[in-house]
């Protein structure tokens, strides 16, 4: 049962321009969501994150915002860089229970 | 200061065995949680650590177990390996494990498993 889910597998953008990734969850009971970013043959890091009372949560170059209603949150970069290139995993938190998504392979072509 | 470390990187075990997974928790990091990441998944959350303790344990069966040492290092268990258990397995270590320890978790590179 997928209770997190990011529908698209691989996002292509221009440099310079914005990249929106985006997931979806089905449990109402999660109050905190993260982004991770994972570069080949290395673990996750954690890019950023939103509670579950906010909507909007921004960080230099990444905004991540979040519809409670349509459960549904995204990931904005502006602008896209091509370090910016990797596997993009949301996740989601309630309690000691954590769930990822099952990523999005984002390329950012110079 | 070293970063989370695994070993091995790779191994093979066949189904029915058993296998056991290290990690080596970032210095002062006192919580070590576990993943398993199937080819084309996110990583699922197996369970946490927290000073030796169980502290969480996601959807997986006993056959799944840990261990967390004083130096908060950590194994993870797993008896009577399937088909299905070949994975990448991810330990992440945190100097917290409340209060969205999400963020402070330090991932380590993982150890490839493949079961035959």
């Amino acid at each position: 049962d997928q209770q997190v889910k990011q529908n698209s597998p691989s996002l292509s953008v221009q440099e310079g321009r914005i990249s929106i990734l985006n997931c979806d969850y089905t449990n109402s009971m999660f109050d905190y969501f993260l982004w991770y970013k994972k570069y080949p043959a290395e673990g996750p890091t954690f890019l950023i994150s939103i509670s579950s009372i906010k909507d909007k949560n921004e960080d230099g170059r990444f905004t991540v915002f979040l519809n409670k209603s349509a459960k549904h949150l995204s990931l904005h970069i502006v602008p896209s860089q091509p370090g910016d290139s990797a596997v993009y995993f949301c996740a989601a938190a309630t309690g000691n229970q954590f769930y990822f998504g099952t990523g999005t392979s984002l390329t950012v072509i110079p | 200061e070293t970063g989370v470390t695994q070993s091995p990187t790779h191994l093979i075990k066949t189904r029915g065995q058993q296998v056991t997974l290290r990690c080596s928790s970032q210095s002062g990091h006192n919580t070590v949680s576990w993943y398993q990441q199937a080819l084309g998944q996110g990583p699922q959350f197996i369970f946490q650590y927290y000073r030796e303790e169980e502290n969480g344990r996601g959807n997986f069966p006993p056959r799944f177990s840990g261990l967390q040492f004083p130096n908060y290092s950590s194994e993870l268990n797993v008896n009577a390996l399937e088909l299905d258990d070949s994975a990448l397995y991810l330990c992440a270590s945190s100097p917290k494990r409340g209060g969205n320890f999400q963020e402070t978790q330090y991932f380590g590179p993982g150890t490839r498993l493949l079961v035959l």
